[in-house]
């Protein structure tokens, strides 16, 4: 069974511009969720969805938004970079909604100049 | 609101000695406790989690990790490393799913282990 694969692995931005990020889970999970990981902050989450609903959302700014298709393959995008979000972005799935049981993709590094 | 503290940074063992890794979590209640394993350039692989019952869980690789409510402890423990476990290895807690916060997973800051032969 394929894992969680996300694209792109690696990008570079500059600020001020935009970025979508892609992520499709495992065959057969319906919740995605997102996570930011950097040195200073560590892993931080961003967003959950299910069932193509966001069901919960962390403490980031309205810049940061996410949605799920409806073979639950999900997006996130970031709209006017900050040279902050530099960072691993990382996806991951799971097979049963809310048990943290997370299977997560390689992530997208995002570097932003 | 839940947090973890991953009191060493890094930690160097030679291979073949035994490993404990500790983790502290603060909750109300009964948490849902795992430990995440990030190789280099990879993402977080699951080695274990807790949910209820026996506090001592069983993972994958020879990991195990004991959980104590009287001390709000969740130690990784691996009886013999091997030079494949240098790698980084989050705590992570989660809230029940009838709190509505699904999988919303609150991180330690993670503790790097070189392994020396």
């Amino acid at each position: 069974k394929a894992g969680v694969t996300q694209t792109p692995r690696y990008l570079i931005k500059t600020r001020g511009q935009q970025v979508t990020l892609s992520c499709s889970p495992i065959s057969g999970h319906r919740s995605v969720s997102w996570y930011q990981q950097t040195p200073g902050q560590g892993l931080q989450f961003l967003f959950e969805y299910f069932s193509e609903t966001q069901r919960n959302k962390g403490n980031f700014p309205g810049r940061f938004s996410g949605r799920q298709f409806s073979n639950s393959r999900s997006e996130m995008n970031v709209s006017t970079l900050e040279l902050g979000d530099s960072a691993l972005y990382l996806c991951a799935s799971s097979f049963l909604e809310g048990t943290g049981e997370l299977f997560f993709g390689e992530g997208s590094r995002l570097t932003v100049l | 609101a839940q947090s973890v503290t991953q009191p060493d940074i890094h930690i160097t063992v030679s291979e073949g000695a035994s490993l404990e890794l500790r983790c502290n979590y603060s909750y109300g209640a009964t948490p849902y406790l795992f430990w995440y394993v990030q190789s280099p350039g990879q993402g977080l692989q699951l080695l274990l989690k807790y949910f209820s019952g026996d506090t001592l869980v069983q993972g994958i690789k020879g990991f195990e990790a004991e959980f104590k409510r009287s001390q709000s402890s969740f130690n990784l423990r691996k009886p013999s490393v091997h030079w494949s476990d240098a790698a980084e290895y989050f705590c992570a807690v989660g809230t029940p799913i009838n709190t509505g916060t699904a999988s919303k997973l609150t991180f330690g800051t993670g503790t790097r282990l070189q392994v020396t032969l």
